[in-house]
């Protein structure tokens, strides 16, 4: 089975400055990783994913993520954050072999304080 | 930009009803999911469905639970008996069969069982 812990419910920023969204996973197989962002009243967006090759991911919106084969973890960054940031942000994982669920971590509120 | 949407907003039923949530998957996608989020907790897999036949269930999903695609665009997820404990945000994501493991969702449903 698969699980995703992400540290931090809650993460004040101010604007301009750098962020980094923490996630670390479990699994027993292989797993993709994702990040999805949920601006309020909509669904979730994927903001990138991680299958293979480099480990550090380009998403949308200026964000990266770096995967950590060793440390089991794929850290969301940004160097400059916008009050348009200001979402919920979820790191999920989905086996590569087999089953295509994905499992979400409980999700990290960012907020931009100007 | 195509997009899944979903029917109700917001569903408030009393315990013991029926409800069928609906949702639009993106036209060419093939496979569908239902995921769900109780307040304050993760986002929890509940059903993918491929080819007209369900391909993959959690525990969650049991006999009170079923889905259907009862024509080429809707997708619904009917919960036979509702219980307090069903009240969540339900999310409906597709994905295509194009090799890019990203699946969409849809804004939610927020389903109240009072």
């Amino acid at each position: 089975a698969q699980s995703v812990t992400q540290l931090d419910s809650q993460v004040p920023v101010f604007e301009e400055a750098p962020v980094e969204l923490r996630c670390n996973y479990s699994s027993s197989v292989s797993v993709y990783l994702f990040w999805y962002v949920q601006y309020p009243n909509q669904g979730l967006q994927l903001l990138l994913k991680y299958l293979s090759g480099s480990t550090l991911v380009k998403g949308i919106n200026g964000f990266e993520a770096e995967f950590n084969k060793s440390q089991t973890s794929f850290h969301l960054r940004k160097p400059s954050v916008h009050i348009s940031d200001t979402a919920e942000y979820f790191c999920a994982v989905r086996r590569i072999q087999g089953a295509q669920k994905l499992v979400f971590g409980q999700g990290t509120r960012l907020t931009i304080n100007p | 930009e195509p997009e899944v949407t979903q029917t109700p907003s917001h569903q408030v039923t009393q315990m013991g009803q029926e409800v069928i949530l609906r949702c639009v998957p993106i036209s060419n996608h093939l496979y569908f999911y239902w995921y769900r989020q109780i307040l304050g907790q993760k986002v929890e897999f509940l059903v993918s469905f491929y080819n007209n036949e369900i391909s993959e269930k959690s525990e969650i999903f049991d006999d009170q639970f079923s889905v259907e695609r009862p024509d080429g665009s809707n997708f619904t997820l009917k919960i036979r008996s509702t219980k307090l404990e069903d009240s969540a945000m339900y999310f409906c994501a597709s994905k295509g069969d194009d090799g890019s493991y990203e699946q969409y969702f849809g804004p939610g449903t927020r389903l109240t069982v009072t």
